[in-house]
């Protein structure tokens, strides 16, 4: 099973909401990722979490603030977003641990963000 | 910094062609190189080449990695319309903090590949 669930699929908040984007695997994954993607551009790293601590920022601004809770669970929390971080979030966890060559990353569905 | 760049940046054919898609690297402590083929949601994983596994193939896919060119392409033959997508091509960096590794991807900008019937 090779599954990364993200919650919600779509999105849309306006620009002083505070919401938040779920993730959660149950591959026994220790690093887990979120992503954002622009439309017609490839996935650019926002965050990687090793081990339930933050091990990369990305400089992502603090408006976007991510949380661990434990081994399988990622959260990406959203407060006084702007029209242009709309976009699709995308999750994804691998192995991790120990160093060893070669780590398949996989993606959650992605969840669909609209601010307005 | 890590770099990874495809060629072409659209491609579009007919059924039953055959199709090579590009990718080559440049990235610091190089783990492995991975195809995503991406259509309305997030990436679907296709392969994982790494040092010791340099070649991959499934069904009408085949990709090859050269290590001393710093490249990889991606083949498909007999291509159908469920084939038009994007393709992605991403590169694993590997990190270390306290005692565990982690991987970060860093991605091409993708082939758009399109199949008429």
């Amino acid at each position: 099973d090779t599954e990364v669930t993200q919650t919600p699929k779509h999105l849309v908040m306006g620009m002083t909401n505070k919401k938040s984007l779920k993730c959660e695997q149950h591959m026994g994954h220790r690093a887990m990722y979120w992503y954002k993607q622009k439309a017609k551009k490839p996935p650019e790293l926002m965050f990687v979490y090793s081990y339930e601590k933050l091990s990369i920022n990305e400089s992502v601004p603090s408006r976007f603030s991510p949380e661990c809770p434990n081994s399988s669970l990622l959260n990406l929390h959203l407060h006084a977003l702007q029209p242009e971080d709309s976009a699709l979030y995308l999750c994804a966890s691998s192995r991790g641990g120990v160093v060893f060559s070669g780590n398949t990353i996989y993606f959650g569905e992605g969840s669909w963000l609209t601010v307005v | 910094e890590d770099k990874v760049v495809q060629s072409p940046l659209s491609l579009v054919v007919h059924e039953g062609d055959t199709v090579t898609l590009n990718c080559s690297y440049e990235v610091t402590n190089f783990r492995s190189l991975l195809w995503y083929k991406q259509e309305k949601k997030a990436p679907t994983f296709l392969f994982m080449l790494t040092s010791s596994g340099i070649e991959k193939k499934s069904g009408r896919l085949s990709s090859i990695l050269d290590k001393k060119e710093l490249s990889s392409i991606l083949n498909i033959t007999a291509t159908q319309t469920g084939d038009s997508a994007i393709y992605l091509c991403a590169v694993e960096g590997g990190y270390n903090a306290g005692g565990t590794s982690y991987g970060k991807l860093t991605f091409g900008q993708g082939t758009i590949l399109t199949v008429h019937p």
